[in-house]
């Protein structure tokens, strides 16, 4: 099992690039969920997905961001015009569906904006 | 809305003390409650869970029980070592059903273990 894999590991970037950022769940599995990591904020879920479908995207910050789905095997979380404060660790998790399925992570996009 | 509150860290120890992370919760329900703990550079892994009022969840010598009555969450590990050295998180599922919606996660303790 490869578990969750996202790429890039690192990028840096200039303010008002786009950045896309990716995620391959784990096969199988029918929920995907992005997170945000910082120091002040610490975790924070931006949207999430079951079986391909967006159900929450309450908590992403702005308009900048958007996420999409196209199949089971693949996730984009995109920001444009990123800016300094979207500097962060992005999460891509992925689980079972069920209340107490548990979200297995991958090793996040370290994400500086300049 | 659900929460869950842990210590603030860092918390330091010295190799094979007894280490105690608390962490409670407010929810409405009967959540499932997780231990994950993040090492450098990586991801957060699952470490332990319990799905119901006075299970305990335990794995790699860290131990944690449901209590419904002090909504609590507690972890324990009675001889701490240096490579458990990372950041702890407390995290909790709603009950809602209809398939998994995400957990809500403390901010994390940082634990460090000096030899």
């Amino acid at each position: 099992d490869a578990g969750v894999i996202q790429s890039p590991r690192h990028e840096v970037t200039e303010m008002g690039q786009e950045v896309t950022l990716r995620c391959k769940p784990i096969s199988g599995h029918n929920s995907l969920f992005w997170y945000r990591q910082t120091m002040m904020r610490g975790l924070e879920l931006l949207i999430y997905f079951n079986n391909n479908v967006p159900i929450d995207d309450s908590g992403m910050p702005e308009d900048r961001f958007s996420a999409k789905m196209p199949n089971a095997s693949f996730s984009t979380l995109k920001i444009q015009p990123s800016e300094p404060r979207d500097s962060a660790v992005y999460f891509c998790a992925s689980s079972l569906t069920g209340v107490a399925s548990p979200l297995h992570f991958g090793n996040g996009t370290r994400l500086t904006v300049t | 809305g659900d929460s869950v509150t842990q210590m603030e860290g860092p918390v330091t120890l010295s190799e094979e003390a007894f280490l105690t992370i608390n962490c409670t919760y407010t929810a409405t329900g009967y959540p499932s409650l997780f231990w994950y703990v993040q090492y450098p550079g990586e991801g957060l892994q699952l470490l332990l869970k319990a799905t119901k009022a006075d299970d305990k969840g335990s794995n790699k010598g860290f131990e944690a029980t449901y209590r419904k009555e002090t909504t609590s969450f507690h972890l324990e590990k009675g001889s701490v070592q240096v490579s458990d050295s990372a950041v702890y998180f407390c995290a909790l599922s709603g009950d809602s059903g209809g398939g998994a919606d995400g957990l809500t996660f403390g901010k994390g303790t940082h634990l460090i273990i000096q030899p």
